[in-house]
This record gives C-alpha cells, structure tokens and sequence, in this order.
C-alpha cells in the first residue's frame, strides 16, 4: 500500500530561518500530493498540493515540487515566522482519493 | 463560506459507553471521509462517501464502528461499546465533484475513554 516517510521533528528553527522539511512516498502510479498543517487542538488545513510531475505548490511563501524521479515532495519556506510553528503532514492521494499521511513533522520556530 | 464542521468537540466517556459524532460537510461536496488520529501520529483512514453510498471502509474500522451518510449530506460515526484504544481525535473531510482530490478538514472531535 502507499507510505510515507517525513523527517523525524521537532524541527527548531530561529526566525527568519529557511525550513526544508523532507517528504518520500510510495503510491501506485502518479498521484497528486498535499501538504497539510496543524496547528494545536485543531483539524488539517491545506497548505498546499500539486497535481504531476514538475509541478510546483505554492501558498503563504511555501513551495513544494512534485519529483517523480525520487517520489519526493520537500516543503520549502524561505523565512520562518513564529506564527509557522505547527504540526505539517506530507500525503499522497490514493484509491477512492483517501489520503495516507506520514507521522507529521514538528516545527517549532523561536523569535 | 462555511466549512468542515463536527460536533461534538470534544467528548468524555466511560468504557463500554456508546458515542456518536456528526460531520457536516462543505455545502455540495459529494465526498465525505473519516480519519482517526492518535497521539502524535497522522491521520489514519477510516472510511469514504460518495453521496450517501459508503465505498470504503479501512480495517481500521471494527464492528463497533458504524458511519452512516443517510441523505448525502452530513454524517455520523458511531462507535459502540467504547475501549480506552479509541480514545483519539476524529477528523472528517469533503471534497467536490470538480476536485474530488482535495480534501477539507473539520476541526476533529477529541474523544477521551475512562
């Protein structure tokens, strides 16, 4: 079935820092992926997602590239802020479009 | 624009007690889905809607669980005999016929089994 691997958190980072948060999977053919965040005592939110191969998401200065070459999907943000300090989830879509997230990566983002 | 909710938020029981939650989804979305998530870890599947057929279903979801989507709009997971194992946040999402892929999420019901 699909899996994910995401990078083991916390990640602590200072402001203005750059984040990567490194994201693999496994997934029958090419399905579209998402990032979501979540933030303490609250539901997902999409962050972003992108649909095939070479695509690049993007929303609220992050980014991610679709590389079906290494089945990878790396979040990207160029200057962290405290209010970014939150749980992020990789996930590819799958049968029936049903998500399978990985373990979540903690970012925790100092002033 | 409203979105995802759920009800309750939060819900404290006692073991061998039976729940139920509800999940309204986004207006018109024809998907709906139910993930478990513990501690620490991500969301787990659970099961899926498509208007009120239920196409899915995780082995996740025991005998104790039932989901129902009556009238295709919103939804009610029931978990019968409650064990302290089923203590998590349960999350439901919708998506639209147009992107069937993305998914919203509500803000989650915290369950807490004593």
């Amino acid at each position: 079935g699909d899996s994910v691997t995401q990078m083991e958190g916390p990640v602590t980072l200072s402001e203005e820092a750059f984040l990567t948060i490194n994201c693999t999977y496994t997934a029958t053919g090419y399905p579209s992926l998402f990032w979501y965040v979540q933030y303490p005592g609250e539901g997902l939110q999409l962050l972003l997602k992108a649909t095939k191969a070479d695509d690049k998401g993007s929303n609220k200065g992050f980014e991610a590239t679709y590389r079906k070459e290494t089945t990878s999907f790396h979040l990207e943000k160029g200057s962290v802020q405290v209010s970014d300090s939150a749980v992020y989830f990789c996930a590819p879509g799958g049968a029936g479009n049903m998500l399978t997230f990985g373990g979540g990566t903690r970012l925790m983002v100092k002033p | 624009d409203t979105g995802v909710s759920q009800d309750p938020r939060h819900k404290i029981t006692k073991r061998g007690q039976n729940v139920t939650f509800r999940c309204d989804p986004i207006s018109e979305h024809n998907r709906l889905y139910w993930y478990r998530q513990t501690l620490g870890q991500g969301p787990e599947f659970l099961t899926y809607f498509q208007n009120e057929a239920q196409l899915e279903k995780s082995r996740l979801l025991s005998d104790r669980f039932s989901a129902e989507r009556p009238k295709g709009s919103f939804s009610t997971l029931e978990i019968q005999r409650t064990e302290q194992g089923d203590s998590a946040m349960y999350l439901c999402a919708s998506s639209s016929r147009l992107d069937a892929e993305t998914q919203y999420f509500g803000p989650g019901t915290r369950l807490l089994v004593l």
